[in-house]
Order: structure tokens, then sequence, then C-alpha cells
């Protein structure tokens, strides 16, 4: 069974530097990965997923990501965060096939300070 | 697309009383999935649907709880009786499997339940 481990639970920031969220997924098969975001009182929406193809995934709100196989890493990065990029960020894993439910890490809070 | 809806987004309820949870997937997907979220553990899986059948239940904590999907458009989550520990945030997710044969999960906005 697959598991997802975000190494951080809060990050906190100034506006304008950037940031890094580190997750780590461990399974036996191949995997698709996402990072999901949460806002206050709000459902998640996903930032950006990896299926296939380049390891450099690139998603919304100026957020990237990068596969890295051999160490099992989808960690995610922002050169420049603003304020309103203040959530909650959740790595997800799923097997490598239609259908499998997605295990999420337990989530990072990033808080941007002016 | 109006998204996932789920209702009602608040309710509190007492300790032993029956409480149900609703969701609307958006049309045409044809997985459905319910989470709950709680600050020890997370976002956790309880059960998915593929086509109204229920595939996994096993993240279901115990047999006060129960999930049907009587049609492609509807979805409840049924806590009977319901206790403290059960207040959460449970979020319904429906995804369409043919999108790159991944799941790409749309969420709902989530029903916060407490029980006192």
């Amino acid at each position: 069974a697959q598991s997802v481990t975000q190494l951080d639970s809060q990050v906190p920031v100034f506006e304008e530097a950037p940031v890094e969220l580190r997750c780590n997924y461990s399974s036996s098969v191949s995997v698709y990965l996402f990072w999901y975001v949460q806002y206050p009182n709000q459902g998640l929406q996903l930032l950006l997923k990896y299926l296939s193809g380049s390891t450099l995934v690139k998603g919304i709100n100026g957020f990237e990501a990068e596969f890295n196989k051999s160490q099992t890493s989808f960690h995610l990065r922002k050169p420049s965060v603003h304020i309103s990029d203040t959530a909650e960020y959740f790595c997800a894993v799923s097997e490598f096939q239609a259908g499998t439910a997605l295990i999420f890490g337990k989530g990072t809070t990033l808080s941007v300070s002016s | 697309d109006a998204g996932v809806i789920q209702s009602p987004r608040h309710e509190v309820t007492e300790m032993g009383q029956e409480v149900t949870l609703r969701c609307k997937p958006i049309s045409g997907h044809d997985y459905l999935f319910w989470y709950r979220q709680t600050m020890m553990r997370g976002l956790e899986l309880l059960i998915y649907f593929n086509n109204n059948v229920p595939i996994d239940d096993s993240g279901m904590p115990e047999d006060r709880f129960s999930a049907k999907m009587p049609n492609a458009s509807f979805s409840t989550l049924k806590i009977q009786p319901s206790e403290p520990r059960d207040s959460a945030v449970y979020f319904c997710a429906s995804s369409l499997s043919r999108l790159a044969g991944a799941n790409v999960l749309t969420f709902g906005a989530g029903s916060r339940l407490t029980v006192l």
C-alpha cells in the first residue's frame, strides 16, 4: 500500500520569499502524484499533478513540483510567495491505474506574513 | 458545471442521533469518494464507489457508518448513532476515470459535523 509523508506540518515565511514544501511517498508500484491546496473553510483544489513525462510539473498560481523517483519525493516550490498563498497544502499519491483512490499526507500549513 | 455539491454545510447534533450527509457528484463522473478530515488524523479515505458500486470501504471506521449511492447523481453517508469522536469535516469528491487514466479528484466544500 502506498503512503505519503509531509515532512513539515507548518512553514512560516515572509512575503516574496521562496518556499519549498516537502513530500515523500512510499509505494511498491508506479504512482501518480498530486498537490492540492485548501483555503480556510473550503474544499481542496488541485494545484498540480504528475502523471508521466517531464519530472518538473507546473501548476496554478506559480507553483511547481519536481518528481524525483530515486528519492521518492515530490516537493512543491514557489520562487516568491504572496499573502494569498496562506493555506494548507496536501500531497497525495495514487497507484498507476485508473480508479484507485488518492492517499493524502497530513498537510502542511503555509503561513505567509508581510 | 456546479461542481460537487454537499449538504448540509454544517450540522450540529447530539450524541446518539442519526446523521445523514449528502453528495451530488459532477455529472458524468464515474467515481465518488468520501473522505473525513480531522486535526489528528488528517484526510482519511472512508469509502469510494465506481459506477454506483462500492469498491473499497475498508476506511469506514465501524458499523455505525454506512454509505450508499443509489444512482449516479447522489450519495449519502450515514452515521447512526453518532458520537462526539465523529466530529470532523466530511468531504465528497468525484472523478472521471478516463481523464488520463488517473483520478483527478474534484472536491465539494465539505460538511462540518459537530456531535455534542
